[in-house]
């Protein structure tokens, strides 16, 4: 149990299009789901943090208009960056947990972004 | 400024000894503190939990101590195989978070030959 997964698994596009990537949880009820960056042999950089019908809560130095993440059911999160730009290149993962602080995260396979 | 230090980019060691990893952490107060293991390409899948209050979690050959006077959690897989070849990673749980907001160490990447 407790599969999340990532759509899609790579996309390349150009510079200045959109990209929308889905994160979806497959057996269980994610109410909070988490959007990370990770740049190669970098840690897991937390983007933002969101729960299910409310705005997604965006950590320091990321922007929100850059990237859109909308939570609208307990079982799908997208995250759209919006006019990409090759700096924007990385691995982009989502977690959903069930509830509550202490719980484990559960991970989606990635999505690989390389914009030209 | 806030750090998560682990000590060091990559561990080889032979196959049946045991790898201890170390996790530090500087103007942090975690509530608790996970270990994920990241294989590459993909993304991380939870090992173990502690809460700031247990000194030590244990499951099958997986071992993990947290010091809170220290700043430190160490994470031990004994009987080691080359199958444990993977990046470790030690994530930080925030305390002031009720949403389980999580903060990640680079990783350490761990070779085990045989």
């Amino acid at each position: 149990g407790a599969v999340v997964s990532q759509h899609p698994s790579r996309v390349i596009c150009k510079s200045g299009t959109s990209v929308k990537i889905e994160c979806r949880s497959l057996d269980f009820q994610a109410t909070t789901m988490f959007w990370y960056r990770q740049f190669p042999k970098q840690s897991l950089m937390l983007m933002a943090t969101s729960n299910e019908g409310s705005k997604a809560t965006y950590e320091q130095g990321v922007e929100k208009d850059k990237f859109l993440i909308n939570h609208a059911s307990l079982t799908l999160s997208t995250l759209t960056v919006t006019s990409a730009h090759p700096e924007d290149s990385s691995f982009y993962i989502c977690s959903a947990s069930r509830s509550g602080r202490y719980n484990e995260q559960f991970f989606g396979p990635g999505t690989r972004l390389t914009v030209l | 400024s806030q750090k998560i230090e682990q000590n060091s980019e990559a561990l080889n060691i032979q196959e049946g000894k045991t790898a201890t990893l170390t996790c530090n952490y500087t103007n942090y107060s975690p509530a608790y503190l996970q270990w994920y293991r990241q294989d590459p390409g993909r993304g991380p899948v939870f090992l173990l939990l502690i809460r700031e209050n247990e000194k030590e979690k244990r499951k099958e050959r997986l071992k993990v101590t947290f010091d809170t006077t220290l700043k430190q959690s160490l994470f031990h897989i004994t009987a080691s195989q080359p199958a444990d070849s993977a990046t470790y990673l030690c994530a930080l749980g925030d305390r002031g978070s009720t949403l389980g907001r999580l903060y990640f160490g680079r990783g350490t990447q761990l070779t085990v030959w045989p």
